[in-house]
């Protein structure tokens, strides 16, 4: 089964506004991942916050993580076109095999 | 490092045909990891291996699936006789640590 439901299914914004995507999950786990997957591409890694840590910065990037809410979210300030793509949480119910959501499908309109 | 690498990218076949897919994971990782992607059932993960050792096949759909890790540097997705509910895209990833680095993936199509 899946560990972690990503929310919403599918955002659609403008360019230069900010685009918030949550995650929730099932189990403890040892650290939770964010993917992004382009059309027809593979996942690649966009940033890793570990279960001690709150928030987590990368660039445009900030995640968030509430280990007693088992929630996550990830924000992705100032968007641009080129941020559109689907965005996966990943999750390891304490076994460091990612198990991923069904994500959520962001379209920034220029 | 090319990344990891899977073949082919795409493959159609017809029903009832064997389907060999194809890895290379980073030199280096010790997890290689099989997923297959749909609409309907998201990222599934199939079958994972550790240092070349299978470790848990019980995403394995049925026993038409079969992966093998012969070495460190190539591991195969078998899936015999295909069905066209087969069709998706398989994807294979590795790890060493947290971070897992896909392939680009093969898009299967049984017609």
């Amino acid at each position: 089964s899946q560990q972690g439901e990503e929310d919403p299914q599918a955002l659609s914004i403008q360019e230069g506004e900010n685009a918030t995507m949550n995650c929730s999950y099932k189990t403890s786990i040892n650290n939770l991942q964010w993917y992004r997957q382009n059309s027809g591409r593979g996942l690649v890694h966009l940033i890793l916050i570990r279960s001690n840590e709150r928030e987590k910065h990368s660039g445009r990037l900030r995640v968030t993580l509430d280990t007693s809410k088992k929630s996550s979210s990830l924000l992705i300030t100032a968007s641009r076109a080129a941020d559109t793509a689907s965005y996966f949480c990943a999750t390891d119910a304490g076994s460091y095999i990612p198990t991923f959501g069904r994500g959520t499908s962001l379209i920034v309109h220029p | 490092d090319a990344g990891v690498i899977q073949s082919p990218r795409h493959e159609v076949t017809e029903m009832g045909q064997e389907v060999t897919l194809r890895c290379k994971p980073i030199s280096g990782h010790d997890y290689l990891f099989w997923y297959r992607q749909t609409m309907m059932r998201g990222l599934e993960l199939l079958i994972y291996f550790n240092n070349n050792v299978p470790i848990d096949d019980s995403g394995m759909p049925e026993d038409r699936f079969s992966a093998k890790m012969p070495n460190a540097s190539f591991s195969t997705l078998k899936i015999q006789p295909s069905e066209p509910r087969d069709s998706a895209v398989y994807f294979c990833a590795s790890t060493l640590r947290d971070e897992a680095f896909f392939g680009q993936g093969t898009r299967l199509t049984v017609v």
